[in-house]
């Protein structure tokens, strides 16, 4: 079956450090894949797309890879900062289709 | 700025109470989608419109129905509520100009509660 997963419900990092998270799918070929974030009791916001003929993908702390062999992609959050601590979330979209599958989300917590 | 304003960010219905949503958007996009997400699950798609009067079943469209009478506003329906529609609610848009790559943006939400 077609599925979509990210690491662990949370992660804890400390302020200053990098924080890392994963989204692992199987059974789909995207034409591109896609990070929002969310904070509680909101809509999710875009951040990032990386298609599926680029490896990687930066803007100012932020940076996606995308390993269609592995299929897999991971998010990096440089120098994290206790604003960054949120539920950050993943989404795939095959082309030819309007439809995004999302992951679950990890959420995120930057510790001062 | 992209606008997508939902009509209620919370809501407390009856059981058996016929429930409307409504989404606006105000950026000519295409495509809108109604998603509920709730916890361990996810976001889980109900219904998208690609354009007006348009519509499509999404993963999970069983106890909705959807209206697109306009472009800028896509409406759910709960026919009739019940209590496992307790949920957050989520409305989303995209653009579907060609050679564009679509990102979607997203309402603040409805937080309905079915009693």
């Amino acid at each position: 079956s077609q599925k979509i997963e990210q690491n662990s419900e949370a992660l804890n990092i400390q302020e200053g450090k990098t924080a890392t998270l994963t989204c692992n799918y199987t059974n789909y070929s995207p034409a591109y894949l896609q990070w929002y974030r969310q904070d509680p009791g909101r809509g999710p916001v875009f951040l990032l797309l990386i298609r599926e003929n680029e490896k990687e993908k930066r803007k100012e702390r932020l940076k996606v890879t995308f390993d269609t062999t592995l299929k897999q992609s991971l998010f990096h959050i440089t120098a994290s900062q206790p604003a960054d601590s949120a539920t950050y979330l993943c989404a795939l979209n095959t082309s030819g289709t309007y439809k995004y599958i999302f992951g679950t989300g990890t959420r995120l917590k930057v510790l001062a | 700025d992209v606008k997508v304003t939902q009509s209620s960010r919370y809501l407390v219905k009856r059981t058996g109470e016929k429930v409307f949503l409504e989404c606006v958007q105000d950026m000519d996009h295409e495509n809108m989608f109604w998603y509920r997400q709730d916890p361990g699950l996810g976001l889980r798609l109900i219904y998208f419109s690609y354009d007006v009067k348009m519509k499509e079943k999404g993963d999970i469209p069983e106890g909705y129905s959807v209206s697109r009478e306009k472009k800028e506003r896509f409406s759910l329906i709960l026919e009739s509520a019940s209590t496992n529609q307790t949920s957050m609610y989520l409305c989303a848009i995209s653009s579907r100009r060609r050679g564009r790559t679509d990102t979607q943006y997203f309402g603040p939400g409805t937080r309905l509660t079915v009693l």
